[in-house]
């Protein structure tokens, strides 16, 4: 089946320093990857959605300049948390439509994020 | 705007017992259903995919049906084991190649 590796699966970084993570999809061509942040307890939110090629749609309320997105090719996505605070601590996880467009997507493992 | 809720938020039950876990959201208009199961820490496993037109769908010990009219879907698990504990997710998509949106799950604990 269709796998989209990310990496890395923990960190934990200083307060003010940048920190990227990475999707990659295995077995397939990604055109399009879905950011997700979840906090405790709560749902899974989206962020933005990346499309290869072309800039990142962002929800409201994400700060683009925040979290930026990179798409550069079909088989990766970056997001990069800049000057990371604890309030940004979170787990952050991504995914793509694998098959046709009636079949289901795919996450990632998820990156657990800790800011201190 | 789509919410999803879905209910109990947490639930306790003793192995082998047979459980429901409730998915409602307010728009009827989407284009598919999926069920997931996210073990603490962990991403997301994928359990069930209905489409809009389906009504229902079945994997093993899972069933999960679609109510699209009244907005509503069920997660049966039959024979509960203890493996079974985890948090479950329901999500919906409006169209091909959207994003899905999430309910914030049932925390589900099976005891031994």
């Amino acid at each position: 089946g269709a796998v989209v590796s990310q990496h890395p699966s923990r960190v934990i970084c200083k307060s003010g320093t940048s920190v990227k993570i990475e999707c990659r999809s295995l077995d397939f061509q990604a055109t399009t990857m879905f950011w997700y942040r979840q906090f405790p307890k709560q749902s899974l939110m989206l962020m933005a959605t990346s499309n290869e090629g072309s800039k990142a749609t962002y929800e409201q309320g994400v700060e683009k300049d925040k979290f930026l997105i990179n798409h550069a090719s079909l088989t990766l996505s970056t997001l990069t948390v800049t000057s990371a605070h604890p309030e940004d601590s979170s787990f952050y996880i991504c995914s793509a439509p694998a098959g046709g467009p009636g079949e289901g997507y795919t996450f990632g493992s998820g990156t657990r994020l800790t800011v201190v | 705007k789509q919410e999803v809720t879905q209910i109990p938020a947490a639930l306790s039950v003793p192995e082998g017992e047979n459980l429901v876990l409730n998915c409602s959201f307010t728009d009827s208009a989407i284009y598919n259903l999926q069920w997931f199961r996210q073990d603490p820490g962990k991403g997301l496993t994928s359990l069930l995919l209905i489409q809009s037109s389906q009504r229902e769908q079945t994997s093993g010990r899972l069933n999960a049906s679609l109510d699209k009219s009244s907005g509503r879907s069920t997660l049966y698990i039959a024979a509960s084991q203890p493996g079974d504990s985890a948090t479950y997710l329901c999500a919906v998509r409006h169209q091909a190649g959207t994003a899905l949106i999430f309910g914030k799950g049932t925390t589900l604990s099976v005891s031994s």
